[in-house]
């Protein structure tokens, strides 16, 4: 069965400073990953996926990602956090067999970016 | 545009009272999901539809039922709650046709449902 896994909770990171949210999946056959932000009483908001091609993906507001296969990771990174990107953040997987297209989420870790 | 829209915002059921969580879309997609959010868990997959007429069962579907009549309406019924279901719905939608099928997910505020 697939799953992801992300391994801290939190993350703290002073403002100017690169940051990394940490992503591990497993699934049958190639990955189809996602990464989602979500603010306080707000819904998830897409942030970037990988889907086939170049193993760093960018995305939105200055964040990319990394695919590694041979770790089955898939970490969120950005060079420069704000304090504005504090904020609770998802890994999710899509198996690429799975004709539902759902997607199965991580528990979530929580950015917190200091001034 | 306005997306993917819920309604209510926030409810409080007694247990065994039932209720309907409203959710629309006006993107003309033709995925829709429901998924509930638990405090420190991720989102867990209730019901599906892949298109107006065709819904299916996600992970946790007990206590909940669903119905697609129409591409944009996909709402989610609670029969006699439970504390159980107290969590933050979200409805989410997608455009999965083609070469659209890697799109991501979009979706809805959310409703806060508090069952007592």
């Amino acid at each position: 069965a697939q799953s992801v896994a992300q391994p801290e909770d939190q993350v703290k990171v002073a403002e100017g400073n690169p940051l990394t949210v940490k992503c591990t999946y497993s699934v049958s056959g190639n990955p189809y990953l996602f990464w989602y932000v979500q603010y306080p009483n707000r819904g998830l908001q897409f942030l970037l996926k990988y889907i086939t091609g170049d193993n760093l993906v960018k995305g939105s507001y200055g964040f990319e990602a990394e695919f590694n296969k041979s770790q089955t990771s898939f970490h969120l990174k950005k060079p420069s956090a704000l304090v504005s990107d504090s904020a609770l953040y998802f890994c999710a997987v899509r198996a690429p067999m799975d004709s539902s297209y759902k997607l199965i989420f991580g528990s979530g870790t929580r950015l917190l970016v200091r001034p | 545009n306005a997306g993917v829209t819920q309604t209510p915002k926030f409810r409080i059921l007694k247990i065994g009272q039932s209720m309907t969580l409203q959710c629309t879309q006006d993107m003309n997609h033709n995925y829709m999901y429901w998924y509930r959010q638990d405090p420190g868990m991720g989102l867990k997959l209730i019901y599906y539809s892949v298109g107006a007429g065709i819904t299916d069962k996600g992970e946790v579907p007990n206590g909940y039922n669903v119905s697609r009549s129409t591409t944009e309406d996909f709402p989610l019924r609670l029969e006699l709650a439970a504390p159980s279901q107290t969590s933050v719905y979200f409805c989410a939608s997608s455009d999965s046709r083609g070469r659209d099928r890697f799109n991501e997910q979009y979706f809805g505020p959310g409703t806060r449902l508090t069952v007592t």
